[in-house]
């Protein structure tokens, strides 16, 4: 069956950088159409798409948030990894990655981690 | 603020029928691109219950229907039970910016 789980610190200081691996199975990253996408969500507030990549290694990054994201592919590991730069109080919240096969909703998600920016 | 805006919340009794708006534009709604919905129900991870504007994925009760027209979308739910308690959002693609964008959410109350 199909599964994502999340995995990262818990707690990051201001300016730090960020590092989540999303580790999946039950399929593939080389299926053709198959996307990996990382969204977030504040504590109480709605969810924010932050970054996607596609089978076929294309990215694409919130435009508010481009300058701080990199998303990377390892698919003989099964997983994606997310980094987020110059972290800020203000990115305090639960860290989702999910998968979308052909862009028709993202139909498996992962847990959820939650991520504390704080000195 | 979100692209897709939606009701910050609704509410009905149970047995009746609501509906929840995705509101966007001739970016994204507009432009042709289909509307997905969640269901998010509070310290748990979305679930998708609608895709493509109006599919419900296997095992997601016929109670949930999704529609499209123009630059909305509608979300409905009918004989409403109180396990249906939770966070909606809808979700789409804006050919501006070039990703997926999601409506603000709307809480639903079975009162």
């Amino acid at each position: 069956q199909v599964t994502l789980t999340e995995s990262g610190p818990a707690l990051v200081k201001p300016t730090q950088t960020l590092t989540l691996t999303c580790r999946f199975s039950g399929f593939s990253l080389r299926t053709s159409g198959m996307r990996m996408i990382w969204i977030r969500q504040p504590p109480g507030k709605a969810l924010e798409w932050l970054a996607r990549v596609d089978w076929d290694d294309a990215k694409f990054y919130s435009t508010s948030l481009e300058t701080r994201l990199t998303i990377s592919k390892d698919t003989s590991k099964n997983q994606v990894v997310l980094t987020m730069t110059n972290m800020h109080p203000a990115d305090t919240g639960t860290y989702y990655c999910a998968r979308t096969p052909n862009l028709s909703g993202f139909d498996y998600w992962g847990q959820g981690i939650l991520v504390t920016v704080s000195s | 603020q979100s692209v897709l805006t939606q009701p910050p919340s609704v509410s009905g009794a149970p047995g009746q029928r609501v509906t929840i708006s995705c509101s966007g534009s001739t970016s994204n709604i507009g432009a042709g691109y289909d509307v997905n919905w969640y269901q998010q129900i509070p310290g748990t991870a979305p679930k998708l219950l609608i895709y493509d504007n109006k599919n419900r994925p296997s095992g997601v009760p016929d109670r949930f229907s999704g529609s499209k027209s123009g630059t909305s979308a509608s979300l409905a739910i009918t004989g409403l039970q109180g396990e249906d308690e939770a966070d909606y959002y809808c979700q789409s693609y804006d050919i501006s910016l070039s990703v997926e964008v999601f409506g603000g959410g709307t809480k639903l109350t079975v009162l």
